[in-house]
């Protein structure tokens, strides 16, 4: 099984501030493989980003995606308060699994 | 508008069964992916089964293996989750969720049902 190891758990920021949050795998995943979510309390996730680096429908461009290998990062340029939430890494090997999250507060 | 309702969640006691149902509406289920993702009450999210667009290969989370069964109708409108032998475990709410086949990320969520497994 692969383990996403999210960090850190919590990151305390300003509205404007950006935000670089890091998601490490136990084991090589494929650029292709790896997506990030955005979970507000009380809500479904919403994806961001996958293929590591494309944005999904919608999703603003202060967010952006970048890694390879073992090591992947979401990086949120200039937080809005909209953007207060857990982030959730995730991959696909042989089954999916995801990060334990980040929480921006 | 793709949308994604699930259904079916509620309080059962434990070695119970329970069905979940997601209907979904925009797309049809023979053409995409669909995976059951479930989160704990105040966890993350933990990825449980999906099953293929062909509607016979699925693949499951180790821990549920032969107690649930994930499947759906022969219009491609409505994914089930059949959930035997549930456990305390088991507790979470579960969403439904169109996965991409090929690169496996998920972009549509429904809003989730919450199974609650105590006697």
């Amino acid at each position: 099984e692969i383990v996403l190891t999210q960090s850190p758990g919590t990151l305390s920021l300003s509205p404007g501030e950006r935000a670089t949050l890091s998601c490490r795998a136990s084991q090589s995943v494929r650029g292709d493989y790896l997506a990030w979510y955005q979970q507000k309390p009380g809500q479904a996730p919403r994806l961001l980003m996958y293929g590591t680096s494309y944005r999904a429908t919608g999703i603003a461009d202060r967010f952006s995606g970048s890694g390879y290998g073992t090591d992947f990062t979401l990086t949120i340029s200039r937080l809005e308060p909209e953007d207060f939430a857990v982030y959730y890494c995730q991959q696909y090997v042989s089954y999916v699994t995801f990060g334990g999250g980040t929480k921006v507060e | 508008e793709v949308r994604l309702v699930e259904s079916g969640g509620g309080l059962v006691q434990p070695g119970k069964s329970l069905r979940l149902s997601c209907r979904v509406s925009g797309f049809t289920l023979k053409t995409y992916c669909m995976s059951w993702v479930r989160q704990a009450p105040g966890k993350g999210l933990q990825w449980v089964a999906n099953l293929r667009q062909d509607g016979l290969e699925r693949d499951y989370l180790d821990s549920v293996k032969g107690r649930f069964t994930v499947s759906r109708d022969n219009a491609g409108y409505s994914l089930y989750l059949q959930m035997n032998s549930l456990s305390g475990e088991d507790t979470a709410v579960y969403y439904c969720a169109r996965e991409h086949c090929g690169n496996h990320y998920m972009d549509v969520w429904g809003k989730g049902t919450a199974v609650a497994v105590s006697s």
